[in-house]
């Protein structure tokens, strides 16, 4: 078990291209989730899987926003048309359907810069 | 939005002292987790307690639940220059939802 792991690490890109990142969450965890973290600012809730379904998205997540669990295991996070604004550290979570835990398994993030 | 409010913003202590720090939140919970994130990095679980409880302690952690002044605090013991990080509180809110809704956090530096 490597935990949760984000690639890549870093990425720059000018403002109107399109991005993509990944996400492989701890083996076996049924549950996957995406939050958007701006310097100097906590968390915020982006979207949430459970297996290949998307069960909650949050307002912030604009039409420019997609994301996919397609067979269950990783995620990706594609934002098209980038601003300036979509500047933040992208995070990837996950955790085990059962069991009754509830605490969530980061990985170390994709920080997105727009010029 | 942000779920509440932690405080203080940044805190700096010297090594040994103790660490407090508060979180207050605004809707009904089902539990609260406190959350460190060292510099740039992903953020690594503490501890978690769950509303019907008050108090929970883990190492050198102390965790308080107030649910009718819905606030929490962490309290860090014989504080290490290995502590300093931001801490976040988290909610994980009633009626099955999924998501955590973070606070702002509280920067902490120990000095040696």
């Amino acid at each position: 078990d490597t935990g949760v792991s984000q690639n890549p690490r870093h990425k720059i890109t000018k403002r109107g291209q399109n991005v993509t990142f990944r996400c492989d969450p701890i083996s076996e965890h049924n549950r996957l989730y995406w939050y958007r973290q701006t310097l100097g600012q906590g968390p915020e809730f982006l979207t949430y899987f459970q297996n290949e379904a998307q069960l909650e998205k949050s307002r912030l997540l604009s039409d420019r926003f997609s994301a996919e669990r397609p067979k269950g295991s990783f995620s990706t996070l594609e934002i098209q048309r980038t601003e300036q604004g979509d500047s933040a550290m992208y995070l990837c979570a996950s955790r085990p359907l059962a069991g009754g835990r509830n605490e969530q398994f980061f990985g170390p993030g994709t920080r997105l810069t727009v010029l | 939005s942000q779920q509440g409010e932690e405080d203080p913003q940044a805190l700096s202590i010297q090594e040994g002292e103790n660490a407090t720090m508060n979180c207050s939140y605004k809707t009904s919970i089902n539990n609260l987790q406190w959350y460190r994130q060292n510099s740039g990095r992903g953020l690594v679980h503490l501890i978690l307690i769950r509303s019907n409880e008050r108090e929970k302690h883990s190492g050198r952690l102390r965790v308080t639940l107030d649910t009718s002044k819905k606030s929490s605090s962490l309290l860090i013991t014989a504080s290490r220059a290995a502590d300093t990080a931001s801490y976040f509180c988290a909610t994980g809110p009633e009626g099955g939802a999924q998501k955590l809704v973070f606070g702002q956090g509280t920067r902490l530096t120990i000095n040696p």
